[in-house]
């Protein structure tokens, strides 16, 4: 898994809470990427983060936040879960610290967290 | 808007035959194309990528073609094994400097022995 992890790996939670997912990585990656994985939706990226403190909204990103204090941690936080937000959520990784380039936009996941909301 | 489409419906076929998997997109004009292989359970791995100038590429049992015209990419496993049974995703870049893709929602490959 290019040395990513994430974690919780199984969370069942609460309408209403909020809920933060982590992503790990240890080589010093400039972008990372989180998506969520439905039937027949395949993956739809939430957010992504292009560096430090600099991330971007995806294509699915209503109800999701993220921080990038340090380029080893993304975290993905549901600031009020709701049902909809059931899913498998997917951590990826474009391999490289500098900016990307056209052709190099190649990831890599991380084994994903299994959400719950009930 | 964009979208990318693969068969939803599984494919099933023997071992030893060639599976052929297909990727359709519309209005989007990417510069290349992947795909990834994904396991139950487990987050997508790279297979390939093909760029828009580039009609075929191959690795080792894989093949991929890429026709602009069409909008078609078809993934080709030969002499499959049951232990190509996985779903296959293909991905197109999305904005340029971004590493953004868009990923279809996979077919399911499964050969039986």
């Amino acid at each position: 898994d290019a040395g990513i992890t994430q974690s919780p790996r199984h969370k069942v939670t609460e309408t209403g809470t909020p809920v933060t997912l982590r992503c790990h990585q240890t080589e010093n990656h400039r972008y990372m990427y989180w998506y969520r994985q439905d039937p027949g939706h395949g993956l739809r990226l939430i957010h992504y983060s292009y560096g430090v403190k600099d991330t971007d909204k995806g294509e699915v990103s209503d109800g999701y936040s993220v921080s990038r204090s340090k380029t080893e941690d993304f975290l993905l936080t549901l600031e009020s879960a709701t049902s909809s937000q059931t899913s498998v959520y997917f951590c990826a990784i474009r391999p490289g610290q500098g900016l990307a380039e056209v052709g190099t936009e190649t990831q890599y996941f991380g084994p994903g967290t299994r959400l719950l909301v009930l | 808007s964009q979208k990318i489409e693969q068969n939803s419906e599984a494919l099933n076929i023997q071992e030893g035959k060639t599976a052929t998997l297909t990727c359709n997109y519309t209005n989007y004009s990417p510069a290349y194309l992947q795909w990834y292989r994904q396991d139950p359970g487990r987050g997508p791995v790279f297979l390939l990528l093909i760029r828009e100038n580039e009609k075929e590429k191959r690795k080792e049992r894989l093949k991929v073609t890429f026709d602009t015209t069409l909008k078609q990419s078809l993934f080709h496993i030969t002499a499959s094994q049951p232990a190509d049974s996985a779903t296959y995703l293909c991905a197109l870049h999305g904005s340029s400097n971004t590493g953004k893709l868009i990923f279809g929602q996979g077919t399911t490959l499964q050969v039986k022995p």
